[in-house]
């Protein structure tokens, strides 16, 4: 089962950001925060993914709690190309190979 | 660079029958990861394939069985097709270097079985 939680759906005017939260209250201290997004029956595709500190790259910033219990994805101009269903996952590097998929959010942005 | 590559795309087959599909990775990957996308669902890990053997496997009957090649592209068969095995299969490619790098997903072969 997945150890992530998210809110089924969310809305977004193009352009503005897109904040995407997450929860992962059982989570452990060798465990990955990973994002990957779906477009529309294509392949889910790799975005960004952390340990503990906030990470950024070209496609978006990932901020963690300090408590590491929650975590929040962060488009920062959202356009309608970032319309998919985005999952977050947890996984231990070092150990397991597989990723495990919850429901993810369902991330609509507007014109 | 080339990314993850799967064949064929689609394809149908009827109850019964059985099927092979197939996985190149991404360039520099060592690595294959299967897995089964339902309708409405998130991806479902099959299994993974590092140094030509399997490392790990999800919860899925012994009618699934895959194979590595030495070039580490893989292919994942099915036998005694039933309707229920209708989905998305994705590969996914990574490198493993004392961990477990990030997974690239393909774009995924669907399968229609009738």
């Amino acid at each position: 089962d997945a150890k992530t939680t998210q809110p089924t759906s969310m809305d977004c005017a193009e352009g503005r950001a897109a904040n995407l939260p997450c929860n992962h209250s059982t989570i452990s201290g060798n465990e990955y925060v990973y994002w990957y997004r779906q477009i529309h029956s294509q392949g889910p595709q790799y975005i960004i993914h952390g340990l503990k500190n906030n990470e950024t790259n070209e496609m978006a910033s990932l901020i963690i709690t300090e408590d590491r219990k929650s975590s929040t994805l962060i488009l920062p101009h959202a356009t309608l190309r970032d319309t998919a269903v985005y999952y977050c996952i947890v996984r231990n590097e070092g150990g397991s190979e597989k990723l495990v998929f919850g429901k993810g959010t369902k991330l609509t942005v507007n014109p | 660079d080339a990314g993850v590559t799967q064949s064929p795309t689609h394809l149908i087959k009827t109850r019964g029958q059985q099927v092979t599909l197939r996985c190149s990775p991404k360039s520099g990957h060592d690595t294959v990861s299967w897995y089964q996308q339902a309708l409405g669902q998130g991806p479902q890990f099959i299994f993974q394939y590092y140094e030509e053997e399997e490392r790990q496997r999800g919860n899925f009957p012994d009618r699934f069985s895959g194979h590595q090649f030495p070039n580490y592209s893989s292919e994942l068969n099915v036998n005694a097709l039933l309707l229920g095995d209708s989905a998305l299969y994705l590969c996914a490619s990574s490198f493993y270097d004392r961990i477990w790098h990030e997974q690239y997903f393909g774009p995924g072969t669907r399968l229609t079985v009738t």
